[in-house]
């Protein structure tokens, strides 16, 4: 069964750009999470969503959004890109929603540099 | 907001010895992730805990749930063991709140 697959893996943006990412997760996986993880701050929870809808969304502004077609893929969206955005961003797919007692299944990352 | 702590935030062993990660946090839970991250980005998940012990190997996690607090133990720890160790908790129905993650080398 393939992994989770996070597509670009690398991206250069420049200030005030905008970027999308995608991930498609576990075939069958229902339910998929974003993360941001930088060197300052670690990681930390974007969003989730299970079978179309956000399920509960971290403390970011919002510059980043996130939606989930019918066939489980996700995308996330950054606006107006800040040198802070710079990040590697990570999906994460399990069977369960949010809450459940499920593991989550990570992909690469996409690793976002924002000139 | 839960905090979530971990120590040591550096680690560095020799071949053989055996390791304990500890990880803490302030509120209660639902589930407690151990995580492991390789140079590089990849990231796997090693347990997923809501009470007692797991065994997988030579890893063993176990949670205390009233201390609120889990350890992550590496027995005959070897060089490809060397990575990042990401305590991540779950409250409800709250996204994951991570620790910082605890540095381990193992050195031959």
């Amino acid at each position: 069964k393939a992994g989770v697959t996070q597509t670009p893996r690398y991206l250069i943006k420049t200030r005030g750009q905008q970027v999308t990412l995608s991930c498609s997760p576990i075939s069958g996986h229902r339910s998929v999470s974003w993360y941001q993880q930088t060197p300052g701050q670690g990681l930390q929870f974007l969003f989730e969503y299970f079978s179309e809808t956000q399920r509960n969304k971290g403390n970011f502004p919002g510059r980043f959004s996130g939606r989930q077609f019918s066939n489980s893929r996700s995308e996330m969206n950054v606006s107006t890109l800040e040198l802070g955005d710079s990040a590697l961003y990570l999906c994460a797919s399990s069977l369960a929603p949010a809450g459940g007692s499920d593991t989550q299944y990570f992909g690469p990352g996409t690793r976002l540099t924002v000139l | 907001k839960n905090e979530v702590e971990q120590s040591p935030q550096n680690l560095t062993a020799q071949e053989g010895e055996f390791i304990t990660i500890n990880c803490s946090y302030s509120v209660g839970i639902s589930a407690l992730h151990w995580l492991q991250q390789h140079p590089g980005g990849g990231i796997v998940s090693l347990f997923m805990l809501s009470s007692g012990k797991k065994k997988h190997g030579r890893l063993i996690a176990t949670i205390n749930i009233q201390e609120k607090h889990s350890s992550l133990h590496i027995t005959a720890s070897h060089p490809r063991d060397s990575a990042v160790y990401i305590c991540a908790v779950r409250g409800g129905a709250d996204g994951l709140t991570f620790g910082k993650g605890t540095h381990l080398i193992i050195q031959p």
